[in-house]
Formats: C-alpha cells, structure tokens, sequence
C-alpha cells in the first residue's frame, strides 16, 4: 500500500538555523507529493506541493524537491524563524477508483527559540 | 473568496451516541473529503464525496457515515461512538477541474471528544 514516513520529532532550532525534514514515501504509481503546516489548535494549511519528479515546491522560504530516483520529498528552509514553530506534515495524493486520497506521514514538531 | 468552515469546533459525547460533524466547501469545490486525525498522528481519509455520491472511502467502518448536499457542503455521521473515535476531525475541499483535484485544502476542524 502507500505509505509516507517522516522524521521523528520533535525538532528544536535557534532562530536563524537551517532546517530539513526528512519524508520518504512508497507509491504504487506516480503520486503527487505535499507537505502541509499545522499550527497549535488549527487545521492544515498547503505549504507547497509538486506535482512529478524534479518538480521543486517552494512557499515562504520553504522548499522541497520531488526525488523518484530516492522516492523522496525532504522539507528545507535556510532560516527559520519563531513564527515556523509548527506540526509539518509530509503527504501524497494518489488517484483511487477516480478519487484522491492524501496519505500522510506521522508529522513532525518543530520548535524555534529565540 | 471564502475557505472550508467547520461546525461546530468542539463537541463532547458520550459514548453509544451518535454525532453529526457540518462543512462547508471553500467557494466553487464541489468535492469534500473528510480526515480523522488522533492526538500525535497524521490524518486518516475517512471518505471524499463529489456531486453528492461517496468517491471513495478509507479503512472505517460502516457506522461513519456521510451526506453532500446540492451546494456541495457535507455532513459526517458517526454512530454508535467509542472511546476512540475522540480525534480531530478535518474536512478538506478540492475542485476536480483545477489540476484534478488532488490538492486539497483544510478546515479548521471540529474536535470531538468521546467520554
């Protein structure tokens, strides 16, 4: 079956640092990849997607890179800061009998202190 | 443009009882998904609706029930609750015409705690 595994958490940064959060995924078929932002309390907010391999994702400083040869989606920003401080979560999207269905990843917390 | 709502955004039952969880598309989706999310997991699909027909459906069972209304909003039912069935559940809207609907985009959720 499809499945995404991401870095265990929880990850804590200093403002400023570099961040990279690992996801992997297994597909059977060609899947489009997410990751999405949950802040405390909230629902999930689309922080970036790619659609096919080599696609790069990118929003608000934040990039991915669509990687089949490795089947994998690494989340990366160069300079977090407090604000980021949120649950991200890896997915992907996979037609199934005409419907997409997101398959996510168990989340990753992340922490910037000041 | 207006984004996914959800209602109510807490409810507490009992267990054995059934509840009824409300959604409202974002502006021109006509394709609603729902997702239980536990406490420390990632978001399960329960089930997607398009044109008021269930689209496909996730590992629950048969007492999680859904409805989508002419103006593409939704309903999810559960009966019958069980002490698990305590999680965040999230509905996500998505238009089948923009890039083929696999992007989906969130509501704030209703929690629901079963005691």
């Amino acid at each position: 079956g499809n499945s995404v595994t991401q870095m265990e958490g929880p990850v804590t940064l200093s403002e400023e640092a570099f961040l990279t959060i690992n996801c992997t995924y297994t597909a059977t078929g060609y899947p489009s990849l997410f990751w999405y932002v949950q802040y405390p309390g909230e629902g999930l907010q689309l922080l970036l997607k790619a659609t096919k391999a080599d696609d790069k994702g990118s929003n608000k400083g934040f990039e991915a890179t669509y990687r089949k040869e490795t089947t994998s989606f690494h989340l990366e920003k160069g300079s977090v800061q407090v604000s980021d401080s949120a649950v991200y979560f890896c997915a992907l999207s996979l037609s199934g009998a005409g419907s997409y269905q997101l398959t996510f990843g168990k989340g990753t917390k992340l922490s910037v202190i000041p | 443009e207006t984004g996914v709502t959800q209602s109510p955004t807490h409810l507490i039952k009992t267990r054995g009882q059934q509840v009824t969880l409300r959604c409202s598309s974002q502006s021109g989706h006509n394709t609603v998904s729902w997702y239980q999310q536990a406490l420390g997991q990632g978001p399960q699909f329960i089930f997607q609706y398009y044109r008021e027909e269930e689209n496909g459906r996730g590992n629950f069972p048969p007492r999680f029930s859904g409805l989508q209304f002419p103006n593409y909003s939704s309903e999810l039912n559960v009966n019958a609750l069980e002490l698990d069935d305590s999680a965040l559940y999230l509905c996500a809207s998505s238009d089948p015409l923009a890039g083929g609907g696999e992007t989906q985009y969130f509501g704030p959720g209703t929690r629901l705690l079963v005691l």
